[in-house]
Parts: structure tokens; C-alpha cells; sequence
């Protein structure tokens, strides 16, 4: 139980173009979502966290109006890097969880290179 | 607000050797811990996690990490690890009313045959 997908697994796209990233709850209801970022070698740093039904909260420094992030299920939430750049090149990981004190649970996260 | 250091970027191990990761947090209020895995061009996988009761706290696959609250400490443990240990290690918190986590900055583990 508590499986997490992200899709696709990697992508590659030109500069200027979006990108949605996709994240699902396999086999729970997840009431709260997470997104991260992931750059070479380095810890995760927490982009935004989401609850369904509601507008995400992005951590200080993050834009969210190029990250747009939506959650519009209990099982689905996305992400959506807009007018990429190169410097957007990371690995985007999600979390999810059941809400309040329940862990997180991780998808295998997604390779953006944006050339 | 809760932050983590863990003070070793990288652990050079041999297999069948112990190793240990250290991860040391602040935090204002109550918090939970965990140690998270990843392997290469993977998400997280959880390890093992403390939120209460006993201060150690097992995995299936013979990791162990001890709960310190005097020493704000909750360092990892293998007495004995095989290559396939090979993988970056994540040690996190979250305040106890809070659902965020924090990550340390990882410890990559290199066991060598």
C-alpha cells in the first residue's frame, strides 16, 4: 500500500515551452501533496504544498506563477513549469500523504532537462 | 521552525564493515524523525521513523537509529553493511503539529567490496 507515481520519468523540453508533471496516489486518498526540487548531490527543498480542493502554498523564493501547481483530486496533483529555462533542470519530486500526522509518502520523481 | 544537520556528506564503508550516519536537529517544539533512502534516480524510500514510545527504532533491512532528546541527536546505525547499502541517506523532521518536512543535506554511503 501507500504507492506513489509520478509521470513521465524524465523529460526533455526547449526553452520557452511548459511542462506538466503528473502525481498520483495509487491506492489512498491523498489530502495533502508536496512537491520538491532536487538539484545534483544536494537535500530536497520544498517547493509548495498543496491540499485538495485549495490553492497550493509555495515556500518562500519559489514563483508560482511558473510553478503552477494544481490538485484538483484526492488521488492526482500537478506540476507545471512554465516558459522553462535550463536553469529549471532539476529532479521534481512529490510527496503524498493522508493528511495531518501521516507520513509522506514519495513518487519516483521526474528529470527535467530543458535545453 | 526546525532545522537538520547531518555532518558527513559522504561515507567511504567496506562491506561487512559498521557505519554510522550522524544527524543532530533544532527544533522549538516536539518532533517526529526519520531517516529516508534513495538510490539513483529514485524517490525516497522511508527507512525508519521515530514518533514515539521506545527511543530505538528499527528497520527491516538492519538499520537502527536511536532517538537522543538530550543531544537533539538521532543517528543512523548498520553493524554490518552490504553493497546494495550503497545510496544516499536523508535524515528529516517534522514538528509534531505540522505535516512539513525538513531535510538534512544527505550522506552519500559508498560500501567497497
Amino acid at each position: 500500500g501507500a504507492v506513489v507515481s509520478q509521470h513521465p520519468s524524465r523529460v526533455i523540453c526547449k526553452s520557452g515551452t511548459s511542462v506538466k508533471i503528473e502525481c498520483r496516489s495509487l491506492d489512498f486518498q491523498a489530502t495533502t501533496m508536496f512537491w520538491y526540487r532536487q538539484f545534483p548531490k544536494q537535500s530536497l527543498m520544498l517547493m509548495a504544498t498543496s491540499n485538495e480542493g485549495s490553492k497550493a502554498t509555495y515556500e518562500q523564493g519559489v514563483e508560482k506563477d511558473k510553478f503552477l501547481i494544481n490538485h484538483a483530486s484526492l488521488t492526482l496533483s500537478t506540476l507545471t513549469v512554465t516558459s522553462a529555462h535550463p536553469e529549471d533542470s532539476s529532479f521534481y519530486i512529490c510527496s503524498a500523504s493522508k493528511g495531518g500526522l501521516y507520513e509522506q509518502y514519495f513518487g519516483p520523481g521526474t528529470r527535467l532537462t530543458v535545453t | 521552525a526546525q532545522s537538520v544537520t547531518q555532518l558527513d556528506s559522504q561515507v567511504p564503508v567496506f562491506e561487512e564493515a559498521p557505519v554510522e550516519l550522524r544527524c543532530n536537529y533544532s527544533s522549538s517544539v516536539s518532533v517526529y524523525l526519520f531517516w529516508y533512502v534513495q538510490y539513483p534516480n529514485q524517490g525516497l524510500q522511508l527507512l525508519l521513523k521515530y514518533l514515539s514510545g521506545s527511543t530505538l527504532v528499527e528497520s527491516i533491512n538492519g538499520f537502527e537509529a536511536e532517538f537522543n532528546k538530550s543531544q537533539t541527536s538521532f543517528h543512523l546505525r548498520k553493524p554490518s553493511v552490504h553493497i546494495s547499502d550503497t545510496a544516499e541517506y536523508f535524515c528529516a523532521v517534522k514538528g509534531a503539529a505540522g505535516n512539513k518536512l525538513t531535510f538534512g543535506g544527505g550522506t552519500r554511503v559508498l560500501v567497497k567490496p
